[in-house]
């Protein structure tokens, strides 16, 4: 089973609009959490994390928001740019061991539009 | 500092065939994982490295095996290539806890 679960496939938005990118998880033990972007032919690279203890964290562009009760996590691209097109993996941490192991969700690719 | 180097970049194996991915990372991080990437699968954990020395199943390990080399080194190998092993392969590294870095991927593609 998926328990970390980014269900729109992709996402296309204009330039300078919101991209607002949504992930769902199942395990309520998950205390971190992660977003990845990724460029074709490249590995991923991190992008913005969150502690399950807040709500909201922000980098410049980048908000990602935690709803907990509701287990759902998205990410906030203001305002967003072509060089933004990639695919988006949001990722969770469970804390519970020190292996450090991250769980994936499936993505999103993401096409900002000129 | 590299990061987090993979090779080979690219591979065409025939079904049966053997080979080893190698991963190295040069930032001193303990935790060393391999990937696979899959159309609408995401990344799935194959094996992974908590710190030098030892090895642990991830989410998809069958068909493949790992070796801890040491610190820096962590290699993936596939002893009788199949089809379905048809895929892109991260490697990263993580110093303890949460963020992963990842190296440029292998895509390797069996007959």
């Amino acid at each position: 089973d998926q328990q970390v679960k980014q269900n729109s496939p992709s996402l296309s938005v204009q330039e300078g609009r919101i991209s607002i990118l949504n992930c769902d998880y199942t395990n309520s033990m998950f205390d971190y959490f992660l977003w990845y972007k990724k460029y074709p032919a490249e590995g991923p690279t991190f992008l913005i994390s969150i502690s399950s203890i807040k709500d909201k964290n922000e980098d410049g562009r980048f908000t990602v928001f935690l709803n907990k009760s509701a287990k759902h996590l998205s990410l906030h691209i203001v305002p967003s740019q072509p060089g933004d097109s990639a695919v988006y993996f949001c990722a969770a941490d469970s804390g519970s061991s020190n292996t450090g192991k991250l769980i994936f969700g499936q993505g999103t690719t993401l096409q900002v539009k000129p | 500092n590299a990061g987090v180097t993979q090779t080979p970049k690219f591979q065409v194996l025939k079904t049966g065939q053997s080979m080893t991915l190698q991963c190295a990372q040069d930032m001193n991080h303990n935790s060393m994982y391999w990937y696979r990437q899959d159309p609408g699968m995401g990344l799935r954990l194959i094996y992974y490295s908590a710190s030098e020395g030892t090895t642990d199943k991830g989410e998809v390990p069958n068909g493949y095996n790992v070796s801890r080399l040491n610190k820096r080194e962590f290699s993936l190998r596939l002893e009788s290539a199949a089809p379905s092993q048809t895929s892109v392969y991260f490697c990263a590294s993580t110093p303890g806890k949460h963020t992963q870095y990842f190296g440029p991927g292998t895509r390797l593609t069996v007959l």
